[in-house]
């Protein structure tokens, strides 16, 4: 299995909601990434997971939090986001002592 | 960290045409990789050239480094529709860590 895959592909949440994005390999890979990306602009990093363990948080609000369950799961939480918070939401995983990152399909995020 | 800063921000040419985009990045790099976006969709790994490379291809790709320049450019032959995307480049200093420059927009026209 040589993919990233990112559940739900959209999600329509509106301010005061609860939910949970979720992203999942199985190729062994022990770094896991969070971007966001907006339209017409490159993704931005959000956070970094390394060993299951959060190694990098961009400053992200707290609004957004991450978590790491085990080895090949990656949760991004949501709540009480706002509008400027919709997005594409890209999960991106990495093998130790290779520099590739191998990108799921994205979450289609919009905040109303 | 590193940015690149991808020229130019878009492109169009005729299917069978070469495409050539560049990078450019201001630190010194371990090494810089190239990745391409299908509208709405997530990032795929096209090629990673490293500091002591010059020059590396795959298939269609052509990519070169100089790093006295610091700049990247990559050449894409024959182009197809299917090459129809936007190309990040993402110089890099270590492993842990990607920033992606602002992009070039191909537009393959048939």
């Amino acid at each position: 299995d040589t993919e990233v895959t990112q559940t739900p592909k959209h999600l329509v949440m509106g301010m005061t909601n609860k939910k949970s994005l979720k992203c999942e390999q199985h190729m062994g890979h022990r770094a896991m990434y969070w971007y966001k990306q907006k339209a017409k602009k490159p993704p931005e990093l959000m956070f970094v997971y390394s060993y299951e363990k959060l190694s990098i948080n961009e400053s992200v609000p707290s609004r957004f939090s991450p978590e790491c369950p085990n080895s090949s799961l990656l949760n991004l939480h949501l709540h009480a986001l706002q509008p400027e918070d919709s997005a594409l939401y890209l999960c991106a995983s990495r093998t130790s002592g290779r520099n590739e990152q191998f990108f799921g399909p994205g979450t289609r995020l919009t905040v109303l | 960290s590193q940015q690149g800063e991808e020229d130019p921000q878009a492109l169009s040419i005729q299917e069978g045409e070469n495409a050539t985009m560049n990078c450019s990045y201001k630190t010194s790099i371990n090494n810089l990789q190239w990745y391409r976006q299908n509208s709405g969709r997530g990032l795929v790994h096209l090629i990673l050239i490293r500091s002591n490379e010059r020059e590396k291809h795959s298939g269609r790709l052509r990519v070169t480094l100089d790093t006295s320049k610091k700049s990247s450019s990559l050449l894409i032959t024959a182009s197809r529709a299917a090459d129809t995307a936007s190309y990040f480049c993402a110089p890099s200093g270590g492993a842990q860590k990607l920033v992606f420059g602002q992009g070039t927009r191909l537009t393959i026209n048939p």
